[in-house]
Parts: C-alpha cells; structure tokens; sequence
C-alpha cells in the first residue's frame, strides 16, 4: 500500500490556466506539507497543515492554495500558472511526537509540473 | 573528488568505499536533524536523524556527526554500494513551529563509481 500518493504524477498546462495536485496519506498523519523542487534540485517547504492551523512560507505566492477536506487529503491549488511555476511537486506527511519526538517526514512520488 | 558550483555538488566514489556527505546549517538554535535519500524520479526517504544533545548516531551503514560549534553536519556511508546512488539532503528544523517548519540543504549527488 501506497503511504502518501499523489496525482497526477505528470502534468503539462499552459500559463494563465488553474491546475490542482491531489494528496492522500492512509498513515494517519496529522500533519502533511507540499514542497516545490526546482530544476537544481532544491527542496523548499510551501505550506504546512494540520488540523489546528496552516502555517504558509511567506514567500509563496497567494496564487497556491492548499486546501483540506479532511486529515487525509491535503490537495495543491494553484491559479493563473506561470512558466517559473514548472516544478516537482511533493506532498509529504509525518506524525506529531512531541519535542522529544522523531519527525520524519513521508514524501509522495512527485509531481512534475510543467508550464508552457 | 567533490565538486561545488552552479550545479548540485556531486561526490564520486568507487563501490566499497567510504562516503562522507557534508551539510553546513544555518541556524544555530536548530536542534533536530535529519538525512534524507532522494533516488531519480522518487521522493526524499529518511535515512536517519540527530539531535543537538548528541554529536553522533549510527544506523545501519551510515553515521551523522554533528559539529555544533561550526555548524555542521556530516552522514557517512560505510562500504558505498550501487544502490546508494541518489541526492542527498540534510534537514534542519526551523526556530518556529517544531517539527513543521523543516529547512532543506541544497543536496548532494552521490555517484558510485563500479
């Protein structure tokens, strides 16, 4: 069984369009996260969620959205795409131990995000 | 050799060998570590993790130092195999928000030469 998946693992739009990413973790997770890995490989946090609130990297742009139907899911909406858009995306999801705890993070396949 | 640059550092060595992966932090009131393997086309795996209040823990095959002082993290890979190919990254926890607000290192790319 798949821990955290996402889809669609390729997706190619056109700038200007709207595009979503869906993510699902069957780990029982409270917290999940999207990461954007640009072209140099360098792996940087977009949001994180869990069910008490959203902390946002300020330097993502209002045009991403994650929203949360429920503790599983935590799907990537993204407006008005742009060329610097083109990206892997991944959603990754870990459980909360404390301060004391282990943190490690469940990552999903990846989605290649492409914006002609 | 190692190589740094515009591209992603990229460490070679011959199957058999040791490797020792470098990360330099930037937050000194960071206290939680973590490597991660990421192999093409997947996502970042954890390989294993470290706290402040130690300078050294060893899993299987793989050993990260931690050098407070300046800053530093090492993963060492004992015996490299074909199979550790891949980017490497280390991971420190950000001041705010414990445990969810993770700042990745640029990354490494381990090439294992037969």
């Amino acid at each position: 069984d798949t821990a955290v998946s996402q889809t669609p693992k390729y997706l190619v739009t056109q700038m200007g369009n709207d595009k979503s990413i869906k993510c699902e973790q069957n780990l029982g997770h409270d917290t999940m996260y999207w990461y954007k890995q640009d072209s140099k490989k360098f792996l940087k946090i977009m949001f994180s969620y869990n069910n008490k609130e959203l902390i946002i990297n300020e330097t993502v742009p209002n045009r991403f959205s994650p929203k949360s139907p429920d503790k599983a899911h935590l799907n990537l909406h993204i407006n008005s795409l742009e060329l610097g858009d083109s990206a892997v995306y991944f959603c990754a999801s870990s459980q909360d131990h404390g301060l004391a705890g282990r943190y490690e993070q469940y990552f999903g396949p990846g989605t290649r995000l492409t914006v002609t | 050799g190692e190589s740094v640059g515009l591209h992603l550092p990229t460490l070679s060595v011959q199957e058999g060998d040791n490797s020792i992966i470098n990360c330099a932090y930037s937050n000194s009131a960071s206290d939680y570590f973590i490597w991660y393997k990421q192999e093409s086309g997947k996502g970042p795996q954890f390989i294993i993790d470290i706290r402040s209040n130690m300078d050294k823990r060893q899993g299987q095959r793989v050993t990260v130092l931690l050098n407070k002082t300046v800053k530093h993290l090492s993963l060492q890979i004992a015996a490299t195999q074909p199979g550790d190919s891949a980017v490497y990254f280390c991971a420190e926890n950000g001041a705010q928000n414990y445990g969810q607000n993770f700042v990745f290192g640029p990354g490494t790319r381990l090439s294992v030469l037969p």
